[in-house]
């Protein structure tokens, strides 16, 4: 199994562009999700997928905008690019997102896209 | 308030040390908790779940203490390759998704 992939691993982008950062999982995994992480903020959730035609917010969600239209793949797509979407950008996957008993509810990530927007 | 709660550190100790970590989360409901590693510019890995019992995997030790609202992470006879930074998960509450993640704690072990 691959796992996580994600792709491009790094991107740079200029202020007002759209770009679509892709994500697919090989483990047939329901719930997925994707994180940015900036310097002194730790993860933060910006909107997950609990299946197929299912998503929904997650904490910073503006500027963002995802779809699932299979269990396998989970793009992320930033409408309108601005400065303060810099930051490297993870998704994640697991079997169940809700506490189902060990080891359903764990992530895994993919190895990150870091993004920079002038 | 912040949600999840973590000394940043950075904790410096020589190989072979017992370092431990806390985290204290906000949500008197969640019911998931764990401890990720992440190292550096590298993805987070799962290092263990932490439950109600407290668990042990190996030199790592994990407990939880509900009435408190904190969660620890005991390390053991500390090895060159523990250094990277471990963060505290919590999860929402009952029937939530989303994961609350702390800043991380960041461990160094020095030969």
């Amino acid at each position: 199994n691959a796992g996580v992939t994600q792709t491009p691993k790094f991107q740079v982008l200029k202020t007002g562009q759209s770009m679509t950062l892709q994500c697919a999982q090989d483990m047939n995994h329901e719930y997925m999700s994707w994180y940015r992480q900036d310097p002194g903020m730790g993860l933060r959730l910006i909107h997950y997928s609990v299946g197929a035609g299912i998503t929904d917010q997650g904490e910073v969600p503006n500027g963002y905008n995802v779809s699932r239209s299979t269990t396998e793949d989970f793009p992320l797509r930033l409408l309108s690019a601005a400065p303060s979407q810099t930051s490297v950008y993870f998704c994640a996957s697991s079997y169940s997102g809700l506490a189902g008993g060990p080891g359903t509810d764990t992530q895994y990530f993919g190895p990150g896209t870091r993004l920079t927007v002038l | 308030r912040k949600e999840v709660e973590q000394d940043p550190g950075p904790f410096n100790v020589p190989e072979g040390a017992t370092v431990a970590f806390n985290c204290t989360y906000s949500n008197s409901a969640s019911q998931s908790f764990f401890w990720y590693r992440q190292d550096c510019r590298k993805e987070p890995k799962l290092l263990m779940s932490v439950y109600s019992s407290g668990n042990e995997d190996g030199r790592f030790t994990a407990q939880l203490n509900r009435a408190s609202q904190y969660i620890s992470l005991l390390i053991r006879d500390s090895k060159l390759s523990d250094s990277a930074t471990y963060l505290c998960v919590v999860n929402m509450g009952a029937g939530s998704y989303q994961l609350t993640f702390g800043k991380g704690t960041k461990l160094s072990v020095i030969p």
